[in-house]
């Protein structure tokens, strides 16, 4: 079946703007994870949702990040006044319980000018 | 200090070698150890678990978890080009088991 998704493939805005990162996690899929990775960081988790409880928000790393999921499916991270150490490859993972394994998906590589 | 350490690399070996990729950690709560492979531009893809301490083998992959030491590691026998990615060592704890804690990879090149 088709894996996790994310759109845009690439985003390229200028310090300042905003951006809206899609996520559709696989079918059935009750959790939603997103993480950043970037050069000298690795791979950092960002946010975690499951089912209807209230999300592990632990991982963002200023007001500026915020993310939410509606219905239960698709999720959409946003940025706010982006600044150039924002400029990274942001993954979504899903996995049919929490705690259970994270498939990811290819990520959106966003650049901050 | 990172909770999770891992050598970068870049690890270069001659197709056939077994290849030894390692993590220490810090966090003592650790008890689910995970392995991710990630090729270039895409996601990272599960290739070994592990609950708490002990040994996991599948295929030419075995993973090993020594909890006392806060070690854990991933060997590659019979290596292929095909390994050639950049390995990701990763873990989390008792009721966080979402939130993953991934060491900064090992970028692996396996040539033939």
């Amino acid at each position: 079946g088709a894996g996790v998704s994310q759109s845009p493939s690439n985003k390229v805005t200028e310090k300042g703007k905003d951006v809206e990162l899609r996520c559709d996690p696989i079918s059935g899929h009750t959790a939603l994870y997103w993480y950043r990775q970037s050069l000298g960081q690795g791979l950092e988790f960002l946010i975690y949702f499951q089912g209807n409880s209230a999300p592990d928000k632990s991982g963002l790393p200023s007001d500026r990040f915020s993310a939410e999921r509606t219905g239960g499916s698709v999720s959409t991270l946003t940025i706010q006044r982006t600044q150039q150490e924002d400029s990274a490859v942001y993954l979504c993972a899903s996995s049919s319980a929490g705690g259970g394994t994270q498939y990811f998906g290819p990520g959106t590589r966003l650049t901050v000018l | 200090q990172k909770e999770v350490e891992q050598d970068p690399g870049p690890l270069s070996v001659p197709e056939g070698a077994i290849v030894s990729l390692n993590c220490t950690y810090s966090n003592s709560a650790f008890q689910y150890f995970m392995w991710y492979r990630q090729y270039s531009r895409k996601g990272p893809e599960l290739l070994m678990y592990t609950y708490s301490s002990g040994n996991k083998e599948d295929g030419r992959f075995t993973a090993q978890v020594d909890k006392s030491s806060k070690y854990i590691s991933l060997f590659i026998r019979d290596s292929q080009p095909s390994d050639s990615a950049t390995y990701l060592c990763a873990m989390s704890a008792e009721g966080s088991y979402g939130k993953l804690t991934f060491g900064q990879g090992t970028i692996l090149t396996v040539h033939p």
